[in-house]
């Protein structure tokens, strides 16, 4: 299977939390991120978190890591219109500074 | 702007041609990445180099593919003989030694007809 896993969609209404889930393989990730990508755009470093911490909070963003299952959450108090993007989890297996990205969550806000 | 740039922005080709992107990172950025990516995909990686040594490269997709960093500064991606399965997206990204995140260029997106 894929080394990083993602639902592709979430829909949620301006003003609401939005969760994006993530789930990875590799146990020796050292580094794990959260990645924004506008249409036609390069993408943006939103927040990461090593390995060793639960979670980490940062503005509206909140990112939760459950190690034992290998699962990444990213939240996103009070969604707005420009937050719509797709958004990618990604790891950087044992400290190779080469991460691995999932496919990506597209977020659709509607008013 | 200090940020990573890549020229071209776009690139039409046709099938058979050669085709070399540039990638300019943030100043003092001892890494440098290349990337692809394709439609409803995230970004696969291709070569990094660490100043002027290219350490991984294995992952490029073909003996087609080429990248150079020649002074350490900026790099170029050369694709040659290009297919149409060459069409996609391809970002460069820097980071600095002491960081482990990357920062993207917008990319440079190739279509061969």
């Amino acid at each position: 299977g894929e080394d990083v896993e993602q639902s592709l969609f979430l829909s949620v209404r301006e003003g609401d939390s939005s969760v994006i889930n993530c789930t990875y393989t590799d146990s020796s990730s050292t580094y794990l991120y959260w990645y924004k990508q506008e249409p036609g755009a390069g993408l943006q470093l939103l927040t990461y978190i090593f390995s060793n911490m639960d979670m980490k909070q940062d503005q509206r963003l909140t990112v939760l890591l459950n190690k034992k299952d290998k699962h990444l959450s990213l939240r996103i108090a009070d969604t707005q219109t420009g937050d719509s993007a797709i958004y990618f989890c990604a790891y950087d297996p044992g400290g190779s500074y080469i991460p691995t990205f999932g496919r990506g969550t597209s977020l659709i806000v509607h008013p | 702007d200090t940020g990573v740039s890549q020229n071209p922005r776009h690139k039409i080709t046709k099938r058979g041609q050669n085709v070399t992107f540039r990638c300019d990172p943030i100043s003092e950025h001892n890494r440098l990445y290349w990337y692809r990516q394709t439609l409803g995909q995230g970004p696969e990686f291709l070569t990094y180099f660490q100043n002027e040594a290219q350490l991984e490269k294995s992952r490029l997709l073909s003996d087609r593919f080429s990248a150079e960093r020649p002074k350490g500064s900026f790099s170029t991606l050369e694709i040659q003989r290009t297919e149409q399965g060459d069409s996609a997206m391809y970002l460069c990204a820097s980071s600095p030694l002491a960081e482990e995140t990357q920062y993207f260029g917008p990319g440079t997106r190739l279509l061969v007809l």
